[in-house]
């Protein structure tokens, strides 16, 4: 099984610009989350998707759009791209959205904003 | 709130020495606790967890982990150390939503 897959792996963009990262999961997971890491703060929920058709904003929301398509499937959008949003993306996933359960993480999405 | 404390940013450890990473917590219930490590370009990988139960959980390659609730810590072990734990690992308290809070981290190097 792939597990957690995310596209592009690697991205720069100018200011302004705008881009989506993908994300899908092959595990029936109903929980799909973005995270960004940045030296020295660990991994900051971005966005999550408790259960297909419900998104909800977590620790640093603003910048970002997601779409949950699918149960698969959780992308997350950039729609003017700031120098602040270089970082390096995680899409996770797990079976229920509680802090009870394990995160399954995809290889990361580095972002690059010029 | 939930949050996690890594006091130790980096930590540099001889091959087959031991090795210990700390971590605070600060939840007002029982926390869920995880130790995850991310080897460099990878994502993370699930170390061992802790929900209830056996205060020392033990995980995949050779790492333990004690919870001890009036320290608020969960303190990551091993007791020999490879190079191949050269790694960034996170601590991460879960509370009873979505949200997992990550400690910054702490990078082991492993020297020969």
């Amino acid at each position: 099984n792939a597990g957690v897959t995310q596209t592009p792996k690697f991205q720069v963009l100018k200011t302004g610009q705008s881009m989506t990262l993908q994300c899908a999961q092959d595990m029936n997971h109903n929980s799909m989350y973005w995270y960004r890491q940045d030296p020295g703060m660990g991994l900051r929920l971005i966005y999550y998707s408790a259960s297909e058709g419900t998104t909800d904003k977590g620790e640093v929301p603003n910048g970002y759009n997601v779409s949950r398509l699918n149960k698969r499937e959780f992308s997350l959008r950039l729609e003017s791209a700031a120098p602040s949003q270089t970082s390096v993306y995680f899409c996770a996933s797990s079976k229920q959205g509680t802090g009870a359960n394990v995160l399954t993480f995809g290889a990361g999405s580095r972002l690059t904003v010029l | 709130a939930q949050s996690v404390t890594q006091p130790d940013i980096h930590i540099t450890v001889s091959e087959g020495a031991s090795l210990e990473l700390r971590c605070n917590y600060s939840y007002g219930a029982t926390p869920y606790l995880f130790w995850y490590v991310q080897s460099p370009g990878q994502g993370l990988q699930l170390l061992l967890k802790y929900f209830s139960g056996d205060t020392l959980v033990q995980g995949i390659k050779g790492f333990e982990a004690e919870f001890k609730r009036s320290q608020s810590s969960f303190n990551l072990r091993k007791p020999s150390v490879h190079w191949s734990d050269a790694a960034e690992y996170f601590c991460a308290v879960g509370a009873n939503d979505y949200k997992l809070s990550f400690g910054a981290g702490t990078t082991v190097t492993v020297r020969a």
